[in-house]
């Protein structure tokens, strides 16, 4: 059974300009939720999409968006890029029920300069 | 709030055992995690604990006491891979699914 697959790796951006990670959860997960660790915070919750519908949020400002399409593939955006958003995105799927395990893909390094 | 607290570091002896300990205070729980972590890696999965006691997977084994809001990771027979961050992570009340609060991680040591 293929993992969790999040593209690109690594990114490299400028400040105010924006940017959108992909995320291609495992087969049957319903549930996509995406992760910012840096090494100051941990990890933090960003948000998390459910049958394509946004079912949990963090308390990150609203440059941060996200999405799910039909096929639970999901996409993050983030607009007017600032240094402090530096840090490794994780998307972690699963079945979306209480108890379900996150599933995390190897994350994409977005370093803003 | 939710609040979870974990040692930052632990060194311990291939061969030997480790307890690797997470206190959290939340307005609603609805389990626990112990994920692990190896450098420049993602996050697996190793336990869940939703109700109080000891739960036994090979080398490791997790336990809660809810009205403690205290966990541990036993770790036995130490390896070096065991070499990592392990997170504890709470799930709430409230949130179903994805949403989980981590504490900080707790990056492991094991000498020969």
């Amino acid at each position: 059974k293929a993992g969790v697959t999040q593209t690109p790796r690594y990114l490299i951006k400028t400040r105010g300009q924006q940017v959108t990670l992909s995320c291609s959860p495992i087969s049957g997960h319903r549930s996509v939720s995406w992760y910012q660790q840096t090494p100051g915070q941990g990890l933090q919750f960003l948000f998390e999409y459910f049958s394509e519908t946004q079912r949990n949020k963090g308390n990150f400002p609203g440059r941060f968006s996200g999405r799910q399409f039909s096929n639970s593939r999901s996409e993050m955006n983030v607009s007017t890029l600032e240094l402090g958003d530096s840090a490794l995105y994780l998307c972690a799927s699963s079945l979306g029920g209480n108890g379900s395990p996150l599933h995390f893909g190897n994350g994409t390094r977005l370093t803003v300069t | 709030g939710q609040n979870i607290d974990q040692p930052t570091e632990m060194t311990a002896t291939e061969g030997a055992i480790v307890q690797i300990n997470c206190t959290y205070q939340t307005s609603g729980f609805n389990g626990l995690f112990w994920y692990q972590q190896h450098a420049g890696e993602a996050p697996t999965f190793l336990s869940y604990n939703v109700l109080d006691g000891l739960e036994e997977k090979g080398r490791f084994s997790s336990f809660l006491s809810r009205s403690k809001g205290y966990s541990y990771l036993l770790l036995k027979e130490l390896q070096m891979k065991d070499s990592a961050s392990y997170l504890c992570a709470v799930a709430h009340l409230y949130n179903q699914g994805g949403k989980l609060i981590f504490g900080q991680g707790t990056e492991l040591s094991v000498k020969p």
